[in-house]
């Protein structure tokens, strides 16, 4: 019963390229967030993704960033043109219903161990 | 803008001794509450989730709520060195996403 799986786990980037983060939910979670962590930071949301649809982009930069969950394939968070104020840990966390079914709310967020971005 | 506030710390305890972290949160309206813990380096582990006012036990972990106060605590009974780390406190937002505050890092002492 596999956990939440993120890939690459550390992810190395020169200025200027382009980061691309997945993310596999739990097996029966159709519902994905991203959130990143700066250095000595809380947990920032930035997305919540359902299959082929963004719920909420609240807390996503409004420029080089963009994030998809396809029908088939994992959850991909898009970083164009990475800056150095790119590096932090993103994590990604998903749960089996919309928090706004009943019950729904309550229902934790399981996370998986992240991928550590580091711009050069 | 939603808030959840914590005492960044560090908090330190003996070992054996009772740690009690400490949590507020601006919406009134919020119903569910979450403390996970993280390992410098890991990934986020939940701890204990409380949805009702009053306490709430898991082993030696108890959660505390109060929603008239807009305050929510976690105590740690019998406070093992395994459990330095930093806790954080998280909030459901309205579109189902988690607010955390920035986290009280505990360091239990041998």
């Amino acid at each position: 019963n596999a956990g939440v799986m993120q890939n690459p786990r550390h992810l190395v980037r020169r200025r200027g390229q382009e980061a691309r983060l997945r993310c596999s939910p739990m097996k029966g979670h159709s519902h994905v967030y991203w959130y990143r962590q700066l250095p000595e930071e809380g947990l920032k949301f930035m997305v919540y993704l359902q299959k082929e649809n963004i719920i909420d982009e609240s807390g996503m930069p409004k420029e080089r960033f963009s994030a998809e969950f396809p029908k088939e394939g994992p959850s991909i968070l898009r970083i164009q043109q990475v800056v150095r104020g790119d590096s932090a840990a993103y994590f990604c966390a998903s749960s089996p219903n919309s928090p706004h079914r009943t019950g729904g709310s309550n229902q934790p967020q399981h996370f998986g161990d992240g991928t550590r971005l580091s711009i050069l | 803008q939603k808030e959840v506030e914590q005492n960044s710390g560090p908090l330190s305890v003996p070992e054996g001794a009772i740690a009690s972290l400490n949590c507020t949160y601006s919406d009134r309206v919020s119903q569910s509450f979450f403390w996970y813990r993280q390992y410098s380096g890991k990934s986020p582990e939940l701890i204990m989730s409380i949805y009702s006012n009053g306490d709430k036990e898991d082993g030696r972990f108890t959660a505390q709520l109060n929603k008239a106060s807009q305050y929510v605590s976690l105590l740690i009974r019998d406070s093992q060195p395994s459990d330095s780390a930093t806790y954080l406190c998280a909030v459901r937002g309205s579109q189902g996403n988690l607010i955390f505050g920035k986290g009280t890092k505990l360091s239990v002492k041998p």
